[in-house]
């Protein structure tokens, strides 16, 4: 059974630091990988998909990286602002499946 | 565009009662989700459908029922309500990508937070 594990469940960073945000899964048989992020009481929203083949994927200041022999993918936020302040989850989709299975989140504050 | 719409928004029943979740979405989205997500818990699959009339059973399906009667609805119902169903309940949909059906991001509702007393 694949599991999804993400620490520290929580973070507090400065403004202008880089945040450095880890994901490991058990089971390296995935078909891909997203990162998520959810502010409080609301839905989560996609932010980056890697696929199986791919190392990595950049949007702005995010870029993730995915290591599917070691089993983990780390999203980096680039000069972090309070406006990055969300949970961030991360989920795997088994191969030739298309169920996600979710980790538990890293909840993150950027002080101003 | 509304994309994934999900109501109520805030919901209390008492032991035993019963409601359904409403959940459409206009994306004409194929596969469609229900999860629950429980406090510094990750989201569990509770249903999921991948087209109308087609449901299958994820991992926490006891307790609840869901239809696809059509592409853009996907109600989640609660028969007799238990203090372990309080949770806040999410509904998610994707457009599989033609021979990518995997690959495509998940769309969410903003969530119906329910509590059972």
């Amino acid at each position: 059974k694949q599991e999804v594990t993400q620490i520290p469940a929580a973070l507090s960073v400065p403004e202008g630091e880089n945040l450095v945000l880890n994901c490991s899964f058990t089971d390296s048989a995935i078909y891909n990988l997203q990162w998520f992020r959810q502010d409080p009481g609301k839905g989560l929203t996609s932010l980056l998909l890697i696929q199986s083949s791919q190392r990595e994927q950049t949007s702005g200041r995010l870029n993730a990286s995915l290591d599917k022999s070691s089993g983990r993918s780390t999203l980096y936020i680039a000069a972090s602002q309070p406006g990055d302040s969300a949970t961030y989850l991360c989920a795997v989709t088994k191969a030739a499946g298309n169920k996600l299975t979710f980790g538990g989140g890293t909840r993150v504050l950027v002080k101003p | 565009n509304a994309g994934v719409t999900q109501t109520p928004k805030f919901r209390i029943l008492k032991i035993g009662q019963s409601m359904t979740l409403q959940c459409t979405q206009d994306m004409n989205h194929n596969y469609m989700y229900w999860y629950r997500q429980d406090p510094g818990m990750g989201l569990k699959l509770i249903y999921y459908s991948v087209g109308a009339g087609i449901t299958d059973k994820g991992e926490v399906p006891n307790g609840y029922n869901v239809s696809r009667s059509t592409t853009e609805d996907f109600p989640l119902r609660l028969e007799l309500a238990a203090p372990s169903q309080t949770s806040v309940y999410f509904c998610a949909s994707r457009s599989p990508t033609a021979g990518l059906a995997d690959n495509s991001p998940l769309h969410f509702g903003n969530g119906t937070r329910l509590t059972v007393t």
